[in-house]
């Protein structure tokens, strides 16, 4: 692995059902990241995790839910999937510290369609 | 509240200097962020600035004025392959990223 590796690449999604999206780095960094990019809104963060064992809400949290249980890894899961979950959801992540600044790497992105 | 602003969209010939401008507003301010993001693809990271004055790097620069809460890029002898997504984001007091909207460059030959 090189970077971060993001699965599925796309998913076609019956509204409420259950969805994980993976995602994987090996770059050691500490904090990570969940956008979802919609057409005209830019990247909006959903959930991140500035190191393993800690997450915090970002600014659209709401149907979706993290966890962090060691460095590299970083799934992101909607418990009941709905039609406005459609998007491109990207991982990112950072060698984050306070002290300088929060270059973001980016994964190839998940594209996902809720019917 | 919180607001990144740039154009949606821009077009400029191939050869030409374009200029992309963002302003912020944010909770605390602790540098400036240009990203690339071609159709499909993921953003790429092209500059930051945290000081005020101008960053250069190849054909690409990056200026900041933190007074003016103002940020532009420029591209010189701009290439068919420049056609892309260009992303300004804010890192706020937590150092969270607040992203604009992008603007996309179309560049025509």
């Amino acid at each position: 692995i090189a970077g971060i590796t993001q699965a599925p690449t796309s998913q076609i999604l019956a509204a409420g059902r259950r969805m994980t999206l993976r995602c994987t780095q090996d770059m050691r960094h500490n904090a990570m990241y969940w956008y979802r990019q919609d057409l005209g809104l830019g990247l909006r963060l959903i959930h991140y995790s500035n190191t393993a064992g800690t997450t915090g809400k970002g600014e659209v949290p709401d149907g979706y839910s993290v966890s962090r249980a060691n460095t590299d890894d970083f799934p992101l899961t909607l418990a009941s999937a709905v039609p406005s979950q459609t998007s491109v959801y990207f991982c990112a992540s950072s060698d984050f510290d306070s002290s300088s600044y929060n270059e973001q790497f980016f994964g190839p992105g998940t594209r996902l369609t809720v019917l | 509240g919180q607001n990144i602003d740039q154009p949606t969209e821009m077009t400029a010939t191939e050869g030409a200097i374009v200029q992309i401008n963002c302003t912020y507003q944010t909770s605390g301010f602790n540098g400036l962020f240009w990203y690339q993001q071609h159709a499909g693809e993921a953003p790429t990271f092209l500059s930051y600035n945290v000081l005020d004055g101008l960053e250069e790097k190849g054909r690409f620069s990056s200026f900041l004025s933190r007074s003016k809460g103002y940020s532009y890029l420029l591209l010189k002898e701009l290439q068919m392959k420049d056609s892309a997504s260009y992303l300004c984001a804010a890192t706020d007091s937590n150092y969270q990223l607040i992203w604009g909207a992008g603007t996309k460059l179309i560049i025509k030959p």
